[in-house]
Order: structure tokens, then sequence, then C-alpha cells
């Protein structure tokens, strides 16, 4: 089993451009989620699903956009990159109910 | 609103000495508690969670619901205990699951 599968590991944007960070998780979990990591912030909640077709908002949505076609896979699209947008993201997988999360290895992002 | 807060940045300990991480919580219900643990350029993992009443490499979580708080201890700390420590909750409606702030922890030999 992979696991969680993060894509790329590193990435540079310049102000304005648009990208998409993909996830994966081939253990049929149904929770997934994706997290940014800043100093200090420690890891708050952008966006996660709780199963196909249905997503929701996290602690810190704005400039972040996801879907969630199918159970396997869960992008985090940023339509205009920003500055502040410059930091570590980590997409997890779960099963729901108090079960343990699994991490991908997260995508470091800088936008300049 | 559903939080959970780490109030110490970075705590750093003597080999042997006792640890206490420090985690808060404010939620309606019962949420279901974890300690997740970052060593250095590892994945997140999780180290334990109050579901289970487990002691992980000496590790133990206690809730006290009172106070609202699941704070991590270990009576003897090592060297390779260093690493970073995230508390984390669930809520029972929807399955969110929230992080504090992250604390995190020296060993100095």
């Amino acid at each position: 089993n992979a696991g969680v599968t993060q894509t790329p590991k590193f990435q540079v944007l310049k102000t304005g451009q648009s990208m998409t960070l993909q996830c994966a998780q081939d253990m049929n979990h149904e929770y997934m989620s994706w997290y940014r990591q800043d100093p200090g912030m420690g890891l708050r909640l952008i966006h996660y699903s709780v199963g196909a077709g249905i997503t929701d908002q996290g602690e810190v949505p704005n400039g972040y956009n996801v879907s969630r076609s199918t159970t396997e896979d869960f992008p985090l699209r940023l339509l205009s990159a920003a500055p502040s947008q410059t930091s570590v993201y980590f997409c997890a997988s779960r099963l729901l109910g108090g079960a343990e999360a699994f991490f991908g290895q997260g995508t470091r992002l800088t936008v300049v | 609103a559903q939080r959970v807060t780490q109030p110490e940045k970075l705590l750093s300990v003597f080999k042997g000495a006792p640890v206490e991480l420090k985690c808060n919580y404010s939620y309606s219900g019962s949420p279901e508690l974890f300690w997740y643990v970052q060593y250095s350029r590892q994945r997140l993992q999780l180290l334990l969670r109050h579901i289970s009443r487990e002691s992980i490499k000496g590790f133990t979580a206690d809730l006290n619901k009172g106070e609202t708080s699941f704070h991590l201890k270990k009576p003897f700390a090592q060297e390779e205990d260093s690493a970073m420590y995230y508390c984390a909750a669930e809520g029972n409606q929807g399955g969110k699951l929230i992080f504090g702030q992250g604390t995190e922890l020296s060993v100095k030999p």
C-alpha cells in the first residue's frame, strides 16, 4: 500500500499563478483533508471531505478550492497564488469515528 | 467555536527528566482526543488516542473533562523523544479533525 501520496514535494509559484496540489490515498478512507503548517500556527484545516461529492470548509478556506469526485483523490487548487499562501501543505486521510489519520509527506510551496 | 490550544511553543528538558505537554480543548459534547508526533524528516503520525487508553513509547495522556485538558506525560524523557507534538480533537459531528499549535520538545543530553 502506498498510503497517502502528495505531489509535488516542492513548488515555487509567482504571485497570481494557479496550481493544483494532488493528494491520493489507497486505503478506501472516507475522510480526506488538507492542512497548512506555519511556524507558531500549527496545523490549520483548509478544507475537508467526508466522502465523494461532499466537501466543507475548514478554519482557513479562503484562496483555496477543493473537489472530491472519487474516494481516492482530493486535489487542492490555488486559483491565484499570494505570498501569504507560502507554507507547507499536508494531506491526510482516515476512517470516520475516532480513527487514526494518515498523512502525506507534505508539499513545500513558496509564492514569490 | 471548536478549538485546541497548546500553550507552550517550546519545551526543553534534560534526558531523564519528566515531561508534560499541555493541551486544552474547547468543544461542545465529548470530542475524541489524539496526540500526533512529527519527528525530524518524517511524516506526522499518531502517537496515542484517548479512546485506546494506551501507553506508547512511555507516553500517556490523561483526559480531565472538568478542566477540558488532555495533557501528554512521560516520566523519563529520552533524546529520541525530541520532536514536534500536536494535540488534536474530533467533534461528534462531521468528523472534522482540528489540531493545536504544536509544542516542540527538545530533550538535551
